[in-house]
């Protein structure tokens, strides 16, 4: 069985642009949660996933955001990029919410 | 003062040894995660938790919802377990978000 896949791995852009990241989940897997780490904050929660709707929401600012396809895999978008953007930014799919998280590699974003 | 305190910060053993790492939270939870995150980013979940006591090979991880503690043990240290391990809780209230602590950072030395 696959895990989750996370596209891409490394990541490159330039202040005020924007980029989406992409994340594809274990099969029959239909949540998906979004993280951001960085070395000062730590993992912090982005948002969550389930059958195509958000569920629960962290603390970023609306530059951040989301969406699940009906095949489960989910994209994240963060506009007008900032230095401090520049992060690991890591998906992690269930079969449910609430039980157990399998994690992707991650996609290191820079922000230049 | 963080939802999620894990301790201690940094540990340093040597191969063989008894480790010890510890979660403390102040949150009512619906659940507790470990994760064990290695050099280059890829974390790998090791246990949930929402009662008493998991364990897989040497990895042991007990919760106690009382006290609002939870330990990760690893008997017979191994070289291979140096990672950051982290400790992850499921908030019942608001958002329901995953709230991490800072990580513990592991080294066994051969």
């Amino acid at each position: 069985k696959a895990g989750v896949t996370q596209t891409p791995r490394y990541l490159i852009k330039t202040r005020g642009q924007q980029v989406t990241l992409s994340c594809s989940p274990i099969s029959g897997h239909r949540s998906v949660s979004w993280y951001q780490q960085t070395p000062g904050q730590g993992l912090q929660f982005l948002f969550e996933y389930f059958s195509e709707t958000q569920r629960n929401k962290g603390n970023f600012p609306g530059r951040f955001s989301g969406r699940q396809f009906s095949n489960s895999r989910s994209e994240m978008n963060v506009s007008t990029l900032e230095l401090g953007d520049s992060a690991l930014y890591l998906c992690a799919s269930s079969p449910h919410m609430n039980t157990e998280a399998f994690f992707g590699q991650g996609t290191r974003l820079t922000v230049v | 003062k963080n939802e999620v305190e894990q301790s201690p910060q940094n540990l340093t053993a040597q191969e063989g040894e008894f480790i010890t790492i510890n979660c403390s939270y102040s949150v009512g939870i619906s659940a507790l995660h470990w994760l064990q995150q290695h050099p280059g980013g890829g974390i790998v979940s090791l246990f949930m938790l929402s009662s008493g006591k998991k364990k897989h090979g040497r990895l042991i991880a007990t919760i106690n919802i009382q006290e609002k503690h939870s330990s990760l043990h690893i008997t017979a240290s191994h070289p291979r377990d140096s990672a950051v391990y982290i400790c992850a809780v499921r908030l019942i209230q608001g958002a329901q978000k995953l709230v991490f602590g800072q990580g513990t950072r592991l080294t066994i030395n051969p």
